[in-house]
């Protein structure tokens, strides 16, 4: 089975600060992929970074960047510059061997000005 | 590109009512998921469809739900007998398979239910 944990329910940050959620994971499969969700208060779900198992080097998306740590089974979502349009529930997300992905229980951003 | 929609937004029923919920993928995307999502987690993978062809189905899609995509394109979800437990959010995604960009799901709205 597959698992994906993430041990923060809630978290915040000033604004133009830089915060780093964690996401741990289990998974018996060699071909694999992770991703980060953001879901803001009452709108739809939007990916926010993705990266590869085989690829070595740390996706990066503008301000949003992710610490791939393999055989740990880490993956942490790390935002710099904080801005208050970042305050989601974020949801870390594993998808191997099969079409679903399987998803943490998400932690809560808060940006305070 | 109008991405992925459903109907309706809410749905409040009383429980042992039928329920049916709509989604309507991006145009050219093949794949078709629906997850649940309960209050303070993370979505759970319910079935997936490929064109018309439901490919993968959870455990917790019990014989009370069932799903169709009868011409590859919008999908449907229907509860029969709803329980105070169905209570949730039901989001729909969808993707274009046969590319990498396939592995990203875009995100219907969802459909919130209350059973009360």
């Amino acid at each position: 089975a597959q698992t994906v944990t993430q041990s923060q329910p809630e978290m915040s940050v000033q604004e133009a600060e830089t915060v780093t959620l964690s996401c741990t994971y289990d998974t018996s499969e060699s071909d694999y992929y992770l991703f980060w969700y953001k879901q803001p208060p009452s709108r739809q779900m939007i990916l926010v970074i993705r990266q590869e198992a085989y690829k070595q080097q740390n996706a990066t998306e503008n301000r949003f960047s992710v610490n791939f740590q393999k055989a740990a089974k880490s993956f942490s979502l790390k935002i710099s510059d904080s801005q208050l349009g970042d305050a989601a529930m974020y949801f870390c997300a594993l998808r191997g061997g099969s079409e679903k992905l399987v998803f943490g229980k998400g932690t809560k951003l808060t940006v305070n000005p | 590109d109008t991405g992925v929609s459903q109907n309706p937004r809410h749905k409040i029923t009383k429980r042992g009512q039928n329920v049916t919920f709509r989604c309507d993928p991006i145009s050219e995307h093949n794949r078709l998921y629906w997850y649940r999502q309960t209050l303070g987690q993370g979505p759970e993978f319910l079935t997936y469809f490929q064109n018309e062809a439901q490919l993968e189905k959870s455990r917790l899609l019990s014989d009370r739900f069932s799903a169709e995509r009868p011409k590859g394109s919008f999908s449907t979800l229907e509860i029969q007998r709803t329980e105070q437990g169905d209570s949730a959010m039901y989001l729909c995604a969808s993707s274009k398979g046969g590319s990498a960009l396939s592995y990203e799901q875009y995100f219907g709205p969802g459909t919130r239910l209350t059973v009360t």
